[in-house]
């Protein structure tokens, strides 16, 4: 299947501090991205849906100012956490969907905020 | 809403021992199922699909059938392996002609002994 890399796996940040996670598509165009937030023991939940060169259509409830979405290419986007708290740790995961509409999936960031 | 309800983990198993694990949906209309698997620091990867009702879907030994007269979705395997030690996610999502969004269950850990 496709393969899609995150980077970086894990990441440690202070309170009040941005981070950024990119999220790649490495043999293939994904056309859309999707970005996803898992808490522990609960479901993947979606956070945004992005099309290359469109602005991200965002999920009720998460706020599209502190969840910035990039997706400027076709193998490339980035989700940055702007003035991190506490409550944003979590696991971040992305997806990639091309022209067959499957969903590959990236392995996932740990974020912690301390 | 869609909602997906998958029975709660850890699941453990003896290898060769008969898996099932339970999935059900709720969603109006003819969403499509399916079942992802997230193996140990890897991401998630689609396991099967089906797309409509009495449809059975079939990988790895793996198989599920769409019931819509019970939406449900369980995940069956006759003979586990140790190498079968996962975490497994039911889904759905709603075929537009563009990649849509997944809905996904809670995931349910799933520990194969020797």
């Amino acid at each position: 299947g496709a393969v899609v890399s995150q980077h970086p796996s894990r990441v440690i940040c202070k309170s009040g501090t941005s981070v950024k996670i990119e999220c790649r598509s490495l043999d293939f165009q994904a056309t859309t991205m999707f970005w996803y937030r898992q808490f522990p023991k609960q479901s993947l939940m979606l956070m945004a849906t992005s099309n290359e060169g469109s602005k991200a259509t965002y999920e009720q409830g998460v706020e599209k100012d502190k969840f910035l979405i990039n997706h400027a290419s076709l193998t490339l986007s980035t989700l940055t956490v702007t003035s991190a708290h506490p409550e944003d740790s979590s696991f971040y995961i992305c997806s990639g969907a091309g022209n067959s509409y499957e969903q590959y999936f990236g392995p996932g960031t740990r974020l912690t905020v301390t | 809403g869609d909602s997906v309800t998958q029975m709660e983990g850890p699941v453990t198993l003896s290898e060769e021992a008969f898996l099932t694990i339970n999935c059900t949906y709720t969603a109006t209309g003819y969403p499509s199922l399916f079942w992802y698997v997230q193996y140990p620091g890897e991401g998630l990867q689609l396991l099967l699909k089906a797309t409509k009702a009495d449809d059975k879907g079939s990988n790895k030994g793996f198989e599920a059938t769409y019931r819509k007269e019970t939406t449900s979705f369980h995940l069956e395997k006759g003979s586990v392996q140790v190498s079968d030690s996962a975490v497994y996610f039911c889904a759905l999502n709603r075929p537009t002609g563009t990649a849509s969004k997944l809905t996904f269950g809670t995931g349910t850990r799933l520990q194969v002994t020797l």
